[in-house]
């Protein structure tokens, strides 16, 4: 156990719709990341979180949005779902995620899949 | 920009045999190299990491030697077991070049151990 929690674990639903995958970081981890893992574009960065803020942005489409509560929690919502999005949605948390991170370790959720019919 | 290059899969293996999975990087700064696996159904879990060069990472039994050289972290195990099998990746972070940890991984390579 990583210590890391994701909600929910499966997701089924239609092309359109939005959805919203929430994450609970490890006690003390202030970087909260998401990864999406699919077939044909393995595991992809999309977006870093700091305390709150937005710290890096990888491939993460316009249709997609990102949050950081105070509580360090974050929820990553999609919307105007296509069928494409149906993948498996990872959340990893780190103690900094900064340059000075060094060998900052990443620890992963065991994920959310979510299916778009 | 960064980028990870794994050995395609499946590697099939009977049970004590040895393995190596092949892993290539590049980067333009000084990264940190892992290995994660992800057993079937769950998340990835980090194996083992080097964070400079000739450093070596190991954990289970696995093994990886960061090569700046080559530009390489092979996985090596001198013996594997049926409870192996998963998928592996190779991964690497350069926050000192990019300003950001975040990982870029390889492909996965998928490794089946039978009895």
């Amino acid at each position: 156990d990583s210590g890391v929690t994701q909600t929910p674990k499966h997701l089924i639903t239609a092309t359109g719709q939005r959805v919203t995958l929430r994450c609970s970081p490890r006690s003390g981890d202030l970087s909260v990341y998401w990864y999406q893992q699919s077939l044909d574009q393995g595991l992809q960065f999309l977006i870093q979180y700091y305390n709150g803020e937005e710290r890096a942005k990888g491939n993460i489409l316009e249709r997609f949005s990102a949050q950081q509560f105070p509580d360090l929690h974050s929820e990553l919502n999609l919307s105007s779902l296509e069928l494409g999005d149906s993948a498996l949605y990872f959340c990893a948390s780190s103690v900094e995620g900064g340059p000075l991170a060094g060998t900052d370790t990443q620890y992963f959720g065991p994920g959310t899949r979510l299916t778009v019919l | 920009g960064n980028s990870v290059t794994q050995m395609e899969g499946p590697v099939t293996l009977s049970e004590e045999a040895f393995l190596t999975i092949n892993c290539t990087y590049t980067a333009t700064g000084y990264p940190s190299l892992f290995w994660y696996v992800q057993y079937p159904g769950e998340g990835l879990q980090l194996l083992l990491k080097a964070t400079k060069a000739d450093d070596k990472g190991s954990n289970k039994g696995f093994e990886a030697t960061y090569r700046k050289e080559t530009t390489s972290f092979h996985l090596e195990k001198g013996s594997v077991q049926v409870s192996d099998s998963a998928v592996y990746f190779c991964a690497l972070s350069d926050p000192m070049n990019s300003g950001y940890s975040t990982l870029t991984f390889g492909k996965g390579t998928m490794l089946l151990v039978s009895p």
